[in-house]
């Protein structure tokens, strides 16, 4: 069974101050990585798809990495609009093989 | 502008009543999905199509019912057996492959059913 673990749940940061969030992950077989931002009430909106092992991917003050086993989400210099949940979700294959992460809930204060 | 469109935004059911969650989409996607919501957590799928008339059964859909009738609409009904429905309910779409691999997911903006 695939399964996603993210950390930590929680996370506030001051504005300005860069830091990690994390994925890990077991799958039977990667077939993509996944990172959206949810904000409150609203559907998850996509950031990122990583394939393979190496990958970077970089949005403004976001950048997804990705290793055999983990990927990380780094925010340099968070503004407080990147406040939001990021979830990271693995596809093993298939419509139905997607499985999510609970998130981390990020909090930027100004 | 494209996108998908998820309504009501807010739905209370009574005890033994069935309830249908409106989604409709302009992407010209093929696939379509309905996950849910708790918190603490991840997404869980309850019905997928990869096609007009066809549908697919995720790893939570008793006590669900869809229909896939038109390509850009895929509504979901919440039946009476289903014993604790009060969560988060998405909508989402994607341009839908032979495989489905690396798709990415397009979703609408929610709809919080709550039971009375």
């Amino acid at each position: 069974e695939d399964q996603v673990t993210q950390s930590p749940e929680a996370l506030r940061l001051q504005e300005g101050e860069s830091s990690s969030l994390n994925c890990s992950y077991t799958v039977s077989g990667l077939r993509g990585l996944f990172w959206y931002r949810q904000d409150p009430g609203k559907g998850p909106e996509f950031l990122f798809t990583l394939y393979s092992a190496g990958e970077e991917k970089e949005k403004e003050r976001l950048k997804a990495t990705l290793t055999k086993k983990e990927s990380f989400l780094h925010i340099t210099a968070p503004k407080p609009e990147d406040s939001a949940t990021y979830l990271c979700a693995v596809n093993s294959g298939g419509y139905q093989k997607v499985t999510f992460g609970t998130g981390t809930k990020l909090q930027v204060i100004p | 502008d494209g996108g998908i469109t998820q309504s009501p935004k807010y739905l209370f059911r009574k005890e033994g009543q069935n309830v249908t969650l409106s989604c409709e989409q302009n992407l010209n996607h093929d696939a379509m999905y309905w996950y849910r919501q708790d918190p603490g957590q991840g997404l869980r799928l309850i019905y997928y199509s990869q096609i007009v008339n066809d549908f697919q059964k995720g790893d939570i859909a008793e006590g669900y019912s869809v229909s896939r009738e038109k390509k850009e609409s895929f509504p979901l009904t919440v039946t009476s057996a289903q014993k604790n429905p009060t969560a988060f309910y998405l909508c989402a779409s994607s341009i839908g492959s032979l495989r489905g691999y690396n798709e990415k997911l397009f979703f609408g903006s929610g709809t919080q059913l709550s039971v009375l």
